[in-house]
């Protein structure tokens, strides 16, 4: 399809695993975002990229976290050792560049056991 | 502090009657500023957005927003409310010198009374 997608759609993992999220953005846009959305929260920005460069990751909880865009298209956001506190829905977001609007994938839903 | 605030976090209404969801924004540069709408289980959907220029902005499925900076306010405004409207809206704040980076609010839930 056309718009971002995200896999998998949803992710149940014991505390302590590392999970591995993707995203494939729309065709062509340089710009590529994740956000966290814990429950009944609006989407925290977690970290961006222009092209396959990582410009901002200022929104990284702790260094569990790491996020990766290795040639300008598939990202991959991934996390080491998951603690329960990780359980959200996490949301990545394209745009053509970084001032024009950001289209949203469905989210990954990670639930940590 | 950059910060979004939504201050209603449930909100019902009739369906065919008017809506308007406020959001107050504290921002040190000039904004950019958006709407999106959020499905049970589904990602956020852009309604509209405010880069510059006229301050009446429309945008899908019948909404607009107005954006007064005098007031740091962009609410959205529906003149006759459906019930597929009925969702959860979030309003967001950027700017040029962020990178792209959106600072959202916590979100209004809206639910429409037949």
């Amino acid at each position: 399809g056309a718009g971002v997608s995200q896999s998998p759609r949803y992710k149940v993992a014991k505390r302590g695993q590392d999970v591995a999220l993707r995203c494939d953005p729309i065709s062509g846009h340089v710009s590529l975002f994740w956000y966290q959305q814990a429950l009944g929260q609006g989407p925290e920005f977690l970290t961006y990229f222009q092209n396959e460069a990582q410009l901002d990751k200022s929104g990284l909880p702790s260094d569990r976290f790491f996020a990766e865009r290795p040639e300008g298209s598939v990202s991959t956001l991934k996390i080491q050792r998951t603690q329960q506190e990780d359980s959200a829905v996490y949301l990545c977001a394209s745009s053509f560049d970084s001032n024009q609007p950001q289209h949203f994938g469905d989210g990954t839903r990670l639930s940590i056991l | 502090a950059q910060s979004v605030t939504q201050p209603d976090i449930h909100i019902t209404v009739s369906e065919g009657a008017s809506l308007e969801l406020r959001c107050n924004y504290s921002y040190g540069a000039t904004p950019y500023l958006f709407w999106y709408v959020q499905s049970p289980g589904q990602g956020l959907q852009l309604l509209l957005k405010y880069f510059s220029g006229d301050t009446l902005v429309q945008g899908i499925k019948g909404f607009e927003a107005e954006f007064k900076r005098s007031q740091s306010s962009f609410n959205l405004r529906k003149p006759s409310v459906h019930w597929s409207d009925a969702a959860e809206y979030f309003c967001a704040v950027g700017a040029h010198n962020q990178g792209g980076k959106l600072i959202f609010g916590q979100g209004t839930e809206l639910s429409v009374k037949p």
